[in-house]
């Protein structure tokens, strides 16, 4: 059972916006930065999302991150067929004294 | 360019030891965290443990407290994982990531070691 809870799947048509959850508590996104990353098939995870909304230098601006209390969410736009893959959010927690991630959520483009 | 290569996976039989390491190259090294996340067979991420750049604040995953331990050789751009005592649930694939500390993120991640804990 993962700390931060997102749906474990979802799916939308090509060139639609989907968006994905992160459900968290006052110990970790409520106080402080969530990040997401994108598991492509077979690779290692990459930095999507820090800061709860920026973008690292490379990633496309059909990325965008929002956050609100204790939760967040990752908004793709514009889908494509190689945006299928594993989204994973994070963030430190307090209490915990450790980084803590979501479930992961499989994106299908339909 | 930013590259971490990990190397020292292996098959272990439980109770047995492991050390992991990991070649830092194309940033400096000594001046970030970096951290180890690992990842079942088909399941999701979960962070291992961190250490920062003078060896000054380390932390560990309740799961591997008092069995794990996080070293780094800034001399040598290597991070280290010291595997004890190790558990079939300890089977996964270990990556090694540079972390940016406030805020909190993950901004490289190496390619992966698997380390196989069975009898």
């Amino acid at each position: 059972q993962s700390v931060l809870t997102q749906p474990p799947s979802v799916s939308e048509a090509p060139r639609q916006r989907v968006t994905i959850s992160c459900s968290g508590s006052s110990s970790n996104i409520g106080n402080n930065a969530v990040s997401w990353y994108q598991q492509l098939p077979g690779k290692a995870p990459k930095l999507l999302i820090y800061y709860d909304d920026l973008l690292p230098s490379g990633v496309s601006n059909r990325f965008s991150g929002s956050k609100s209390g204790t939760s967040a969410s990752l908004a793709i736009s514009g889908l494509q067929s190689e945006d299928e893959a594993d989204y994973y959010c994070a963030a430190w927690d307090d209490s915990l004294n450790g980084v803590v991630f979501g479930g992961g959520t499989k994106l299908t483009v339909l | 360019e930013v590259q971490l290569v990990e190397s020292g996976g292996d098959l272990v039989q439980p109770g047995g030891s492991l050390r992991l390491s990991c070649a830092a190259s194309g940033f400096t090294f000594s001046s970030y965290w970096m951290h180890w996340v690992r990842q079942a067979p088909g399941k999701g991420l979960v962070w291992v443990s961190r250490i920062n750049r003078d060896w000054s604040s380390i932390t560990y995953a309740d799961s591997v407290r008092g069995r794990f331990t996080i070293s780094r050789d800034n001399a040598k751009n290597t991070l280290y994982l010291q595997m004890n005592s190790l558990r079939a649930e300890d089977t996964a694939l270990y990556y090694c990531v540079r972390g940016l500390d406030t805020p909190m993120a993950l901004d490289y991640w190496g390619q992966g070691i698997l380390v196989t804990v069975s009898s």
